[in-house]
């Protein structure tokens, strides 16, 4: 089974522009996190969706937004790039069990983005 | 701030050692405990998940959880140069909270 795949896998924008970054889950999975990686904060959370709904939402700033397709493809979207932003960004599917049931994530290659 | 903290190592471990990787976390609610392993410009890759409390042990792994002390750990046994990786501890809410929650990570080196 492929796993999650994630496009593009490398990315330079300037600050002020907008990026739009792409996640096929592991088919069957229908629910897809995403995730920001710094060196210095680590992974943070950004959002999760699960049947084109967000569920869930980290403490980012409204620069960053995403979106799920019926087909359980998933895109962010960060808008009015600032140099902060770069980083490497990933996303994880998940078979997404009902609320309060444990499920595990898997994640993709991941989207490293440079913002200059 | 619900966290997760972990020791930011590094962490250095002989060949066929045991590495004992450690974490603790503040969210005492907390409902599931993934432990997974990221080398040097790659992704992160689930190697274990922990859900009760006491061991749970695949292969060299032994994924070890107590939930009133707050901590979960991971043993490496008969450790190998190929596990020389950083280690992140991610813990789930549970609930309707579906996030992972992950520590700053644990960098093992194991010399050959």
């Amino acid at each position: 089974k492929a796993g999650v795949t994630q496009t593009p896998r490398y990315l330079i924008k300037t600050r002020g522009q907008q990026v739009t970054l792409s996640c096929s889950p592991i088919s069957g999975h229908r629910s897809v996190s995403w995730y920001q990686q710094t060196p210095g904060q680590g992974l943070q959370f950004l959002f999760e969706y699960f049947s084109e709904t967000q569920r869930n939402k980290g403490n980012f700033p409204g620069r960053f937004s995403g979106r799920q397709f019926s087909n359980s493809r998933s895109e962010m979207n960060v808008s009015t790039l600032e140099l902060g932003d770069s980083a490497l960004y990933l996303c994880a599917s998940s078979l997404a069990p009902s609320a309060g049931e444990a499920y595990e994530q898997y994640f993709g290659p991941g989207t490293r983005l440079t913002v200059t | 701030q619900k966290e997760v903290e972990q020791n930011s190592g590094p962490l250095s471990v002989p060949e066929g050692a045991i590495a004992s990787l450690n974490c603790t976390y503040s969210d005492r609610g907390s409902q599931s405990f993934f432990w997974y392993r990221q080398y040097s410009g790659k992704s992160p890759e689930l190697i274990m998940f922990i859900y009760s409390n006491g061991d749970k042990e695949d292969g060299r792994f032994t994924a070890q959880l107590n939930k009133a002390s707050q901590y979960v750990s991971l043993l490496i046994r008969d450790s190998q140069p190929s596990d020389s990786a950083t280690y992140l501890c991610a813990v789930n809410a549970g609930g309707s909270n579906y996030k992972l929650t992950f520590g700053k990570g644990t960098l093992l080196t194991v010399n050959p």
